[in-house]
């Protein structure tokens, strides 16, 4: 059984630039959702995909968007990259509204 | 609405001492309850969940949680440590779609 994978692992933007993360989720799962964790602090909910829709969204801007694949992949875009958005991006996958589980993140800088 | 606290931001102990890590919740719906633990520079991974049934509930690496519903609490338990559990470790609750995270308890393990 694969686990949920992520890439890049890490990476580094300038302020306004766009970026593109990507999640592959655990076989068997059909439902990604997307946190942010900054320095020192509990993940925050992003947004979640279920069956390639949007399926429920935190207290994020537009310009934080995302797609799911027909295998269940995920992506989350962030355009027009500020300070702020430097932090840990977590992908979850799951069975519906079922346990999940966690990649293992990709690191983000903006500069 | 769903919310989390986590008592202790930090909780130092000695090698071979119990230890408890301490977690109260807030949910107007069913009560779903996970233990997450993120070692340095790495993602989150599953300690222990509670979805319903037995209010004790043991995990991996030798962690149990109990639920206590009348005090809104799931605190983090283990009998004896080591150092190799030096991580920080996250409470969350279940909403509709999304994990509710606490802040997190920095658990350091001295020799």
């Amino acid at each position: 059984e694969t686990g949920v994978t992520q890439s890049p692992t890490h990476l580094i933007k300038t302020r306004g630039q766009q970026v593109t993360l990507r999640c592959s989720s655990q076989s068997g799962h059909n439902t990604v959702s997307w946190y942010q964790q900054a320095l020192g602090q509990g993940p925050q909910f992003i947004f979640q995909y279920y069956r390639e829709e949007e399926n429920g969204r935190g207290n994020f801007p537009p310009r934080f968007s995302g797609l799911q694949f027909p295998n269940y992949s995920s992506e989350l875009n962030v355009n027009a990259l500020e300070l702020d958005d430097s932090a840990l991006y977590l992908c979850a996958s799951s069975l519906g509204i079922g346990t999940q589980y966690f990649g293992p993140g990709t690191r983000l800088t903006v500069l | 609405a769903q919310s989390v606290t986590q008592l202790d931001s930090q909780v130092p102990v000695f090698e071979e001492a119990p230890v408890e890590l301490r977690c109260n919740y807030s949910s107007s719906v069913s009560v779903y309850l996970f233990w997450y633990v993120q070692y340095p520079n790495q993602g989150l991974q599953l300690l222990l969940k509670y979805l319903s049934g037995s209010t004790l509930v043991k995990g991996i690496n030798g962690f149990e949680a109990e639920f206590n519903k009348s005090q809104t609490s799931f605190h983090l338990r283990k009998p004896s440590v080591h150092i190799s559990d030096t991580a920080e470790y996250f409470c969350a609750v279940q909403g509709a779609q999304k994990l509710v995270f606490g802040q997190g308890t920095r658990l350091t393990i001295n020799p």
